[in-house]
């Protein structure tokens, strides 16, 4: 079972930052947050990940509260084509924990 | 990140029948990961594929059904065997370098009627 907690969809505004929760309230302390999004038809793309402390990368910005409970995505920008499905997910750093669990995500609507 | 590559990237199959699934990377990697995505799913992992042994399954999934094959550090082969309708997916392969991130094909839309 996935170890996230997303809603299931939001509508954002062309221009505005976009923010995505994630709940992740049983983390263990060697597991990553990570983000992936799915454009329709397409397969899922890396968009970041982190540990502990905030990460910011060309894409997006991760934040990472203190008791690394949950964390929200931001894309600073949001364009027409960054409407897709986006998954939070937490993977353990060891090699046997390399897989991958996906959730429902959640659906993003980037209006005009 | 690698570049994935995934044949064929669609097909329409008759039940019964066997498809193969290739995925090929452009770097070797430690890794290499198949999935589904069922129509209006998220993705769940088949197995991981293994470099000169047999693929690892997860719950639900039988080597009989899916036989993998991951002859070198670049390529691997799912097969998806005696289809029925609701083999009917998007198939997806991924990779894992030395980085630990996964990156992921662009997925193979098998439709079984």
């Amino acid at each position: 079972d996935a170890k996230t907690t997303q809603p299931p969809s939001m509508d954002c505004a062309e221009g505005r930052a976009a923010n995505l929760p994630c709940n992740h309230s049983t983390i263990s302390g060697n597991e990553y947050v990570y983000w992936y999004r799915q454009i329709h038809s397409q397969g899922p793309q890396y968009i970041i990940h982190g540990l502990k402390n905030n990460e910011t990368n060309e894409m997006a910005s991760l934040i990472i509260t203190e008791d690394r409970k949950s964390s929200t995505l931001i894309l600073p920008h949001a364009t027409l084509r960054d409407t897709a499905v986006y998954y939070c997910i937490v993977k353990g750093i060891e090699a046997a924990g390399n897989k991958l669990t996906f959730g429902g995500g959640t659906r993003v609507l980037v209006k005009p | 990140s690698a570049v994935i590559s995934q044949k064929p990237s669609r097909d329409i199959c008759q039940r019964g029948t066997s498809l193969t699934i290739q995925c090929q990377v452009d770097s070797q990697v430690t890794m290499m990961f198949w999935y589904r995505q069922q129509p209006g799913q998220s993705l769940t992992l088949i197995a991981t594929a293994n470099q000169g042994s047999e693929a690892t399954y997860e719950s639900g999934f039988v080597i009989d059904k899916f036989p993998i094959s991951r002859p070198n550090l670049t390529f691997s082969t799912l097969t998806v065997s005696n289809m029925s309708p609701e083999d009917s997916s998007i198939y997806l392969c991924s990779v894992s370098t030395g980085t630990d991130t996964q990156y992921f094909g662009p997925g193979t839309r098998l439709t079984v009627l």
